[in-house]
Formats: structure tokens, sequence, C-alpha cells
């Protein structure tokens, strides 16, 4: 069964700082998620994974997939209040049955 | 516009009885997938489906109940066998072919009273 692992599950950042969450999954898989959701909404997307070494970058936030290692990472550069959120990873497992990880909790302290 | 939509934002439960959480998409996508997200916590998947009268029991079925008889379509309902059902329900959807991103619904919040 298709088991995935988020860390760290929170995460209290100054502004300006950089940090790394990563996403390790049990399968192989040929698509990885990265979302984000603030508090009380549903789940936005930000990058959709499909091959070893894609790399995918919106504003400060980048997302890389190593599927040989089976691991995905969310960086953030120079992190901003906005940003504070919760960062969810999901994998599609062998029967398409998407499976998320538990979630890190992002703080951006001014 | 193309979406996937979920009914009612807001739904309140007695005890002991069934209601359905409605999920509707106009994106021509293949597979439908229910979530539960308990306060904090991430998402667990009940149910999903990949193509037309047929879906998967997920990692917490029990307690519920889904159908696929449309496309476009994957209600999820919740019995009375489900002890806890206070939670926050959300449906995605996404193409198989294209292997695209995942859209989800805005949420239903289910609470027992």
């Amino acid at each position: 069964e298709l088991k995935v692992e988020q860390n760290p599950l929170f995460l209290s950042m100054q502004e300006g700082k950089n940090y790394t969450i990563y996403c390790n999954y049990s399968t192989t898989s040929d698509r990885l998620y990265w979302y984000r959701q603030d508090p009380g909404k549903s789940l936005e997307s930000l990058f959709v994974l499909l091959s070893n070494g894609a790399v995918k970058q919106e504003g400060r936030l980048m997302a890389s997939l190593d599927t040989k290692a089976r691991l995905s990472t969310l960086h953030i550069t120079a992190a901003v209040h906005d940003l504070s959120a919760t960062y969810f990873c999901a994998v599609d497992g062998n029967n398409n049955d998407m499976r998320f990880g538990a979630g890190t909790r992002l703080t951006v302290k001014p | 516009d193309g979406g996937i939509t979920q009914s009612p934002k807001y739904l309140f439960r007695k005890e002991g009885q069934n209601v359905t959480l409605s999920c509707e998409q106009n994106l021509n996508h293949d597979a439908m997938y229910w979530y539960r997200q308990d306060p904090g916590q991430g998402l667990r998947l009940i149910y999903y489906s990949q193509i037309v009268n047929d879906f998967q029991k997920g990692d917490i079925a029990e307690g519920y109940s889904v159908s696929r008889e449309k496309k476009e379509s994957f209600p999820l309902t919740v019995t009375s066998a489900q002890k806890n059902p206070t939670a926050f329900y959300l449906c995605a959807s996404t193409s198989l072919r294209t292997k695209a991103e995942a859209f989800f619904g805005q949420g239903t919040r289910l609470t027992v009273v």
C-alpha cells in the first residue's frame, strides 16, 4: 500500500529565510502533486511533477522530483508572510489512488 | 466555466441519519475521489473511481457508500454506521489520460447535531 510521509509537520520561519519541505513515498509513481491549503479552505494546486528530475518554480516556491529516491522537495526562497499555509504533497499509486502526506503547517513570522 | 462543485457547503446530520454529499464535475475527468479531513489533520482517502459504474475503497471506507452512474457525478453517502462523521469532506477529480493536476471542490463541512 502506498505511504506518503512529509516532514517537517510544523515549520516556523522568519521572513527572508529559506527552507525545504520533504516528501517521501513508498512505491513507484508517475505523478506527484503539491498543494496549498489555507485555514477553512479547500486545496489549491501548486505543482504537478511527472518525471524524474522534474523541477517547477512559481514565485518563491520550487518543487523537484527524484523518482529513484522516491523523494520530492518543496523549496521556499526568501519567505514572506503570505506563504503561511499548510502544504501537502500527494502521490498517485499504482491503482490511481491518490494519497496525501500529513501536511506541513508553515508559519512565516516578520 | 469548467470546474468541480460540491454541495452543500455546510450540512448538519442528526444521529442515526444518512446524508448524501454531492460532487459534480464538468471537466470530462475520468477519476474522482472523496477525502475526509479532520481538524489539523491530513486528507484520508474514502473512495475513488476511475470509470463509470466502478469504484474502489480507500483507507477509511467503513460507514460510507458511493455511486458512479455518470462520469460527471460521484455522490458520497455518510451512513448511520459512521459513528464519528463530523469532518470536512473534499471531492477531487483528474484526467488519467493527460496526467494533469487534480482539481478539488470547495468542500462540505458536516456536523452531527
